[in-house]
């Protein structure tokens, strides 16, 4: 079965440190990619997506995620943190089922950042 | 502002209760999902409904009975609840068709089960 692993549960910086989040995903065929984020008391949004081509992909507020096919990584970085950057962040995969599509979520990882 | 909206935000109810968690979305997306967000564990798919047709039912317990009347609301009956149900319920809505899609969440309902 698919599943997505994301590697700390907590993360704790200091602003202006860099961030990098680990995700894995066992799926061995096509997949779409995703990071979303849920800032305190409010809904998931989504941060940045992958489908093909450039496996560098830019997202907003100055988030990046590097797609590695050979390592089933898509971990999400950010060069220098900012204390509205606390939130917390989950890797998802898009992969095919009988009916379509779905979407597999990792258990999230959730970013202090300190002021 | 969303697209999406989750009725209550928050719901408390005994074991022997029933009630129903209502999520409208305003996107003119053609498919919507129930999923579970408990501490500390992955989002866990509940219901997948594609042009108001149930296509993935995740081993979901028959206490919870989901309902799409049609593309735009999504309901979720509750019945004869355990205290392990208690959890974050969100509704998402996306365009089927295109495996990119990323999903659009609302708010969530809070249920506590007493």
């Amino acid at each position: 079965a698919q599943s997505v692993s994301q590697h700390n549960h907590h993360v704790i910086l200091s602003e202006a440190a860099s961030l990098e989040l680990g995700c894995n995903y066992s799926y061995g065929g096509t997949v779409n990619l995703f990071w979303y984020v849920q800032y305190p008391g409010q809904h998931l949004q989504l941060l940045l997506k992958y489908f093909s081509g450039d496996p560098l992909v830019k997202g907003i507020k100055g988030f990046e995620a590097e797609f590695i096919k050979s390592k089933f990584s898509f971990n999400l970085r950010k060069p220098s943190v900012q204390w509205s950057d606390t939130a917390e962040y989950f890797c998802a995969v898009n992969a095919p089922y009988t009916g379509g599509f779905k979407t597999i979520f990792g258990a999230g990882t959730r970013l202090f950042v300190k002021a | 502002e969303t697209g999406v909206t989750q009725t209550p935000r928050h719901l408390v109810m005994g074991m022997t209760n029933k009630k129903s968690l209502k999520c409208e979305q305003h996107l003119g997306h053609n498919a919507m999902y129930w999923y579970k967000q408990s501490a500390k564990k992955p989002l866990e798919l509940m219901f997948v409904y594609s042009l108001e047709e149930r296509v993935e039912n995740n081993s979901v317990p028959s206490r919870f009975s989901p309902e799409c009347p049609n593309s735009s609301h999504l309901f979720l009956h509750l019945h004869t609840l355990q205290p392990e149900d208690s959890a974050l319920y969100l509704c998402a809505s996306s365009q089927e068709g295109s495996s990119g899609s990323p999903l659009h969440f609302g708010n969530g309902t809070r249920l506590t089960v007493t």
